[in-house]
């Protein structure tokens, strides 16, 4: 069975340019989640999906970032215009149910704004 | 919301030695509290986990432990090798997860 996929892996840009980061969650897992570290700091959450629906999307930094989860499989993450700080490792994680449940991660998208 | 503290930031063991690393966290409704293996250029691994009604559970050389009275829990790795070297993350979830820092575990041969 595939794991939690995501693409790309590495991605640098300069300031002011766009972004778009997929995540192909495991199939059947309706919970889709997407993180962010930063150098030293904490998985931050992000939002989450449920289906194609955006059930908690509390931790997105700003109107920037925009994420789509169309027909309730695979997800984007769309950064428009990205800023230096928005530098770090995105992460996408899928489980089958929300409340204590498993979450399996992708190997995480770095991105490099400067 | 649920604040995940974790310490410490970096740690490193000699080889066979044993490795603690503590969280604590602030939502009394938390009830699953994971443990993730991160190797380089990978995405966390699961590697234990303890659910609310279980003070402990461990799995070969891996422990958990959880005090709720106190809101701490702490992973145990005994006859610690190389191949332990990573950064582990903790993390406690009610409905939504929410991770500690990361401790970057050294393993010195």
């Amino acid at each position: 069975e595939a794991g939690v996929t995501q693409f790309p892996s590495h991605s640098v840009i300069e300031k002011g340019q766009t972004v778009t980061l997929r995540c192909d969650p495991i199939s059947g897992h309706d919970n889709l989640y997407w993180y962010r570290r930063v150098m030293g700091k904490e998985i931050k959450f992000l939002l989450h999906f449920v289906k194609e629906s955006k059930q908690d999307e509390s931790g997105m930094p700003n109107n920037r970032f925009l994420a789509e989860r169309t027909g309730g499989t695979y997800s984007t993450l769309k950064v428009q215009p990205a800023e230096l700080e928005d530098s770090g490792v995105y992460f996408c994680a899928s489980s089958q149910a929300r409340k204590g449940s498993i979450q399996y991660f992708g190997a995480g998208t770095r991105l490099s704004v400067l | 919301g649920e604040n995940v503290e974790q310490h410490p930031s970096t740690l490193s063991v000699q080889e066979g030695d044993s490795a603690v690393i503590k969280c604590t966290y602030s939502d009394s409704a938390s009830n699953y509290f994971p443990w993730y293996k991160q190797e380089l250029g990978k995405g966390p691994q699961l590697i234990i986990d303890i659910r609310s009604n279980v003070g402990e559970k461990k799995d070969q050389r891996i422990a958990v432990t959880l005090n709720k009275t106190a809101k701490h829990f702490s992973l145990h790795i005994t006859e610690t090798q190389p191949e332990d070297s990573a950064v582990y993350f903790c993390a406690a979830s009610d409905n939504d997860m929410r991770f500690g820092a990361g401790t970057r575990l050294t393993v010195k041969p």
